[in-house]
């Protein structure tokens, strides 16, 4: 157990619609970072947050969004699902944000959209 | 931009034989690599990363890892393996620029037969 914990595990949402995913770090991390596993692009960085504020954007899509509240757990935000928005989301946490950081994941979300 | 390369796509070697997963990356300035274990339906554990210092880094389960500057290289290995490490490995570059973008490889799957 790495110690960074995701809600929910799974869903299921049809095609247009807007879902939250949740993701609480490591107690003492700081950082949180947002990832998509698919079979065709792999796992791929989106977002990550540093205490509450935007550091870094990846392949992220203007339909996604994301935030890092005060308390240090973030959401991704997920609007107008199409079917290749079908994936595994990861969160994962790292103490500081400089790229020695060891970076630990979540068990991920999975998200399935019909 | 950076880069990482996993050349296997798989990796099939029999119980107690020394393994070797391959690879190559591309950065701008120092690098700081990570090597990840991924089983089925699971997150990303951390397995060993390398910052700076000897090229021989040690991590979880036995594995261990050598960066390789002038061939950009970071083999992951172990002496004896277990059919337990079956599994996806994957292996992250970051740089100083842009630290919080982690780079993933596409993985190695590595099957250990009995």
């Amino acid at each position: 157990d790495s110690g960074v914990t995701q809600t929910p595990k799974h869903l299921i949402t049809a095609t247009g619609q807007r879902v939250t995913l949740r993701c609480s770090p490591r107690s003492g991390d700081l950082s949180v970072y947002w990832y998509q596993q698919s079979l065709d692009q792999g796992l791929q960085f989106l977002i990550q947050y540093y205490n509450g504020e935007e550091r870094a954007k990846g392949n992220i899509l203007e339909r996604f969004s994301a935030q890092q509240f005060p308390d240090l757990h973030s959401e991704l935000n997920l609007s107008s699902l199409e079917l290749g928005d079908s994936a595994l989301y990861f969160c994962a946490s790292s103490v500081g944000q400089g790229p020695g950081n060891t970076i630990y994941f979540g068990e991920g979300s999975w998200l399935t959209v019909v | 931009a950076q880069s990482v390369a996993q050349p296997e796509d798989q990796v099939n070697v029999a119980e107690g034989n020394p393994l070797t997963v391959k690879c190559t990356y591309s950065v701008s300035g120092n690098p700081y690599l990570f090597w990840y274990v991924q089983y089925p339906n699971r997150g990303l554990q951390f397995l060993l990363k390398y910052i700076t210092g000897d090229n021989l880094v040690k991590g979880s389960y036995g594995f261990e890892a050598e960066f390789n500057k002038s061939q950009t290289s970071f083999h992951l290995k172990k002496p004896s393996a277990l059919v337990s490490d079956s599994a996806l490995y994957f292996c992250a570059v970051r740089g100083n620029t842009n630290a919080g973008k982690s780079t993933f490889g596409d993985g190695t799957t590595l099957t250990v037969k009995p």
